[in-house]
């Protein structure tokens, strides 16, 4: 079952935050962050694992609430190039396939 | 340069008419996934291989095929028993079952009229 994300869109200025959640009515093993921007491939940002371990590529934090079976993913002071669609991909068993939410569109304007 | 190469990047057919869409990878990655993504619907499974000689269904498998017979190929066939078979296809490798990281290739836009 596809978890699901909120908000579907979010618009900011440069410099302003924002949350996005996935939540899941699974019990998660780990939760997947990637970003895909207009026209790209999506690309790996970060995983969180189930026991609070947490692996990324680049300086965007997150969070992961097992009992809640919830995930955040915090853009602070974000930039023009935060700008693309934020998909999360969960999955409730090591080493199974990852299942995606319908994603989140971020656009920052100047 | 190691990476996911899928071609073509458009592809049109006639209704009817089986497609097959192709998906190689020099990264030396034993998984391979396969994701079919429409406006506002995600990444949906439609299947994937953990190993060569060996894959499974995702959420999504009605009216697809797949083959795994070389560790570096994994081709996707769109039968003509998928009633709705116009969409973005993405094709993704990940090095082990141990390994996080799923990288994808540019993907295909199949269009069938």
């Amino acid at each position: 079952q596809q978890p699901v994300q909120s908000p579907q869109a979010v618009i900011l200025r440069e410099g302003e935050d924002a949350v996005i959640n996935c939540s899941s009515s699974k019990a998660l093993y780990s939760v997947h962050w990637y970003r895909q921007k207009h026209g790209e491939a999506p690309v790996f940002l970060m995983i969180l694992l189930k026991g609070g371990e947490q692996k990324g590529h680049e300086k965007i934090s997150a969070s992961f609430n097992e009992k809640k079976q919830q995930s955040s993913l915090y853009l602070t002071a974000s930039q023009l190039s935060y700008s693309g669609t934020y998909f999360c991909g969960t999955d409730n068993q090591a080493g199974t396939a990852l299942i995606f939410g319908k994603g989140t569109t971020l656009s920052v304007s100047s | 340069d190691g990476g996911i190469t899928q071609s073509p990047k458009y592809l049109f057919r006639k209704e009817g008419q089986n497609v097959t869409l192709s998906c190689e990878q020099n990264l030396n990655h034993d998984a391979m996934y396969w994701y079919r993504q429409d406006p506002g619907q995600g990444l949906r499974l439609i299947y994937y291989s953990q190993i060569v000689n060996d894959f499974q269904k995702g959420d999504i498998a009605e009216g697809y095929s797949v083959s795994r017979e070389k560790k570096e190929s994994f081709p996707l066939t769109v039968t003509s028993a998928q009633k709705n078979p116009t969409a973005f296809y993405l094709c993704a490798s990940k090095a082990d079952s141990s390994s996080y990281e799923q990288y994808f290739g540019p993907g295909t836009r199949l269009t069938v009229t």
